[in-house]
């Protein structure tokens, strides 16, 4: 598709829930990043994949927090046990190259609004 | 450590007319600058980028500069209308994949 698609729109957990999350990125392109939004437009990169292949983890809080894209599905991320903190918005984008260097657009999906309770 | 600072944080302006939004960085490496809209509920839209080289880059009625020397870019809008009202979030890319984002300055256009 021509546009990164994300579900669901809103997800409502109980703390100490499970949440997963879903984005199909733009097709052709190659990398995949995982953002969260939280107060005041502050984004905070999670991970990013190219392919399949995780290419940078550096932003997972990775006790509770893991993700995947596998070929041929939607890539996920997945929070085990969720805390009040993770309230937010995450974002998924795509990208036809994934280096910040080569100034290539990253778009973003329209996010997903997580709700723990 | 990477830094955004955006100024000011909000603003109100009236249909018509015209604004400048700022962004001081501080990100090394440092390779390209982007400034993104994001309407209210919606994932935020690339407006321009800018490599290290470049000092301006138009997109209709939207302008952004970049000074790499002092770490300062700005955004200009021209004759502004009411879907001008959104956040504008300055984001400097480094190395690899790393982009820094601003806290964004809130636009709102009245009539």
């Amino acid at each position: 598709g021509e546009e990164v698609a994300q579900t669901p729109k809103h997800l409502v957990r109980g703390e100490g829930q499970k949440a997963k999350l879903y984005c199909a990125p733009i097709k052709g392109h190659s990398y995949v990043f995982w953002y969260q939004q939280v107060l005041k437009n502050e984004f905070k990169f999670l991970i990013s994949f190219q392919n399949e292949n995780v290419f940078d983890e550096t932003g997972m809080p990775k006790e509770r927090f893991s993700a995947k894209c596998l070929p041929n599905s939607p890539c996920s991320l997945e929070i085990q046990a969720t805390k009040l903190e993770d309230s937010a918005v995450y974002f998924c984008a795509s990208s036809p190259t994934g280096l910040a260097g080569t100034a290539d657009t990253q778009y973003f999906g329209p996010g997903t609004r997580l709700t723990v309770l | 450590k990477n830094q955004v600072e955006q100024s000011p944080q909000s603003l109100i302006i009236l249909e018509g007319k015209n604004c400048t939004l700022q962004c001081n960085y501080t990100v090394s490496p440092f390779s390209n600058l982007r400034w993104y809209k994001q309407d209210t509920g919606r994932g935020p839209v690339s407006l321009t980028i800018m490599t290290f080289s470049e000092n301006t880059k138009s997109n209709g009625r939207y302008t952004a500069t970049l000074d790499a020397d002092t770490k300062q870019s700005s955004l200009h809008i021209t004759a502004s209308q009411l879907s001008d009202s959104a956040s504008y979030i300055c984001v400097p890319g480094g190395a690899g994949n790393m982009l820094t984002f601003g806290g964004g300055t809130r636009l709102m256009v009245k009539p």
